[in-house]
């Protein structure tokens, strides 16, 4: 099945603790990114891939670093997480950023920074 | 930069009958594209309809449609025949064609959608 997996899907952690939110497709998808969903925002993209190495920042990138090792792989890293980044994350993959292309979300993970 | 604004943060509307979501965009842009995302309890992100903005007919999928005013930059979604599965968060999107950020999604705030029985 054609599929974005996230995981974990919920994390409660301190501040100052750094952690990891895993991102994977199985479509073979060029695009790649994380958006942030926080109530009266809507989603806001914070990262972005388009190939393997080559990665670049969205709107609020602040906080956080990617990389992207492997095509299937988008790992999301907060080294020092803080209160304010307690929100519902989501990756998204594309076949390549060409926006005709659908982008199809992972599941959600949500967050919640003590 | 675009921006996508949803005026209504919740709606509501009883089964079997017709509701509207407004969504208006700002954007310099000639070249894009304007989606609508559901978002239903479990969280997945569903696409469910999307327009083209050089084309002039607007978009139909079943029981959804949209009013597309490219001029008054207007995106509205009408859903038909509501039924109890419709109950979500409606998110309006944009995305440009070309360009530096293309590629991205620009999201409205949401509307929640309640339908009654």
């Amino acid at each position: 099945e054609a599929q974005v997996t996230q995981n974990p899907r919920y994390l409660i952690t301190v501040t100052g603790k750094k952690l990891t939110v895993t991102c994977s497709q199985n479509m073979n998808h060029e695009y790649m990114s994380w958006y942030r969903q926080d109530p009266g925002l809507g989603l806001r993209q914070i990262y972005y891939s388009m190939n393997v190495e080559v990665t670049d920042k969205g709107d609020v990138p602040e906080g956080y670093k990617v990389s992207r090792k492997e095509k299937r792989n988008f790992p999301l890293i907060l080294e020092s997480p803080s209160p304010n980044q307690t929100s519902l994350y989501f990756c998204a993959s594309s076949l390549t950023r060409h926006t005709q292309n659908e982008q199809f979300f992972g599941p959600g993970t949500r967050l919640t920074v003590l | 930069a675009q921006t996508v604004t949803q005026s209504q943060p919740e709606m509501s509307v009883q089964e079997a009958e017709t509701v509207t979501l407004s969504c208006t965009y700002d954007t310099s842009e000639s070249d894009y594209y304007l989606f609508w995302y559901k978002q239903p309890p479990s969280r997945q992100m569903i696409l469910v309809i999307r327009q083209e903005a050089y084309k002039q007919q607007n978009a139909t999928e079943n029981r959804f449609s949209v009013n597309f005013q490219k001029a008054a930059k207007s995106f509205s979604l009408k859903i038909s025949d509501s039924q109890l599965g419709d109950a979500a968060m409606y998110f309006c999107a944009f995305a440009n064609a070309g360009g530096t950020s293309y590629g991205k999604l620009t999201f409205g705030q949401g509307t929640i959608l309640t339908v009654h029985p």
